[in-house]
């Protein structure tokens, strides 16, 4: 069974970059659609993007000036990279992949733990 | 962008009765496939988010008979027959026809 796994540091100093990374076991990275998903403390679930393991991204507008994804088959991750963060970029950061089940619609069917991070000097 | 609400946000419930959350969409979210681009999620206390419902009432892998969901066009329903104390958490609904957005999320509480 597939299992994610976000690592990365905690704690992000303002306008600096936040970059996370999300391990991939039990499966590999190839063939898939993969995902981030945030979620500020005691609020709802925002959506950041996609990348498909051959390279291509979809970014949220909300996010798509800052934001960069990539994937490292030889390590079987994928990662996320949010630039000039603020106080607001303060959430847990959840890594996801995307399941279909007929080739044409996919929706969020794994998820990992989600890692906390906090932006504050 | 294609705004997506929720009623209520808050829902008490009891344990064998039923249960409902309404979602609308700002945009029509058929697509020319003729299928509606839209989830569900349920975020239990303490874990991730999981999905219930995709492409508007198919039901995911698992996921107990009792959950189904309805609606075209902008307004959707998720609806629990009879609600068991395992269901309480945030169920958020989900649209997926441009880019993904997420509604506010609704609380079941019992």
């Amino acid at each position: 069974q597939v299992q994610l796994h976000e690592s990365g540091p905690g704690l992000v100093k303002p306008s600096e970059t936040l970059s996370l990374s999300c391990t991939v076991s039990g499966g590999s990275i190839s063939g898939h659609y993969w995902s981030w998903i945030r979620q500020p403390p005691g609020k709802g679930l925002e959506w950041i993007g996609y990348i498909h393991y051959s390279g291509t991204t979809k970014y949220s507008p909300s996010f798509w000036s800052r934001v960069t994804m990539s994937v490292d088959s030889s390590k079987n991750q994928f990662s996320l990279n949010l630039n000039s963060v603020t106080a607001a970029d303060s959430a847990v950061y959840y890594c996801a992949r995307l399941t279909s089940e007929n080739f044409f619609y996919w929706y969020v069917g794994v998820w990992g733990q989600g890692i906390l991070v906090t932006v504050s000097s | 962008e294609i705004v997506v609400t929720q009623s209520p946000l808050s829902l008490p419930v009891t344990p064998g009765e039923p249960a409902s959350i309404s979602c609308r969409s700002s945009q029509s979210l058929q697509h020319s496939n003729g299928h509606t681009y839209l989830d569900w999620y349920v975020q239990r206390p303490g874990q991730s988010p999981q999905v219930l419902i995709y492409m508007g009432s198919n039901r995911a892998s698992g996921v107990p008979d009792r959950f189904s969901a309805s609606g075209s066009g902008t307004d959707f329903t998720l609806k629990i027959s009879r609600v068991e104390a395992e269901d309480v958490g945030v169920y958020y609904c989900m649209q997926t026809l441009q880019h993904r957005t997420f509604g506010p999320g609704t609380k079941v509480e019992i």
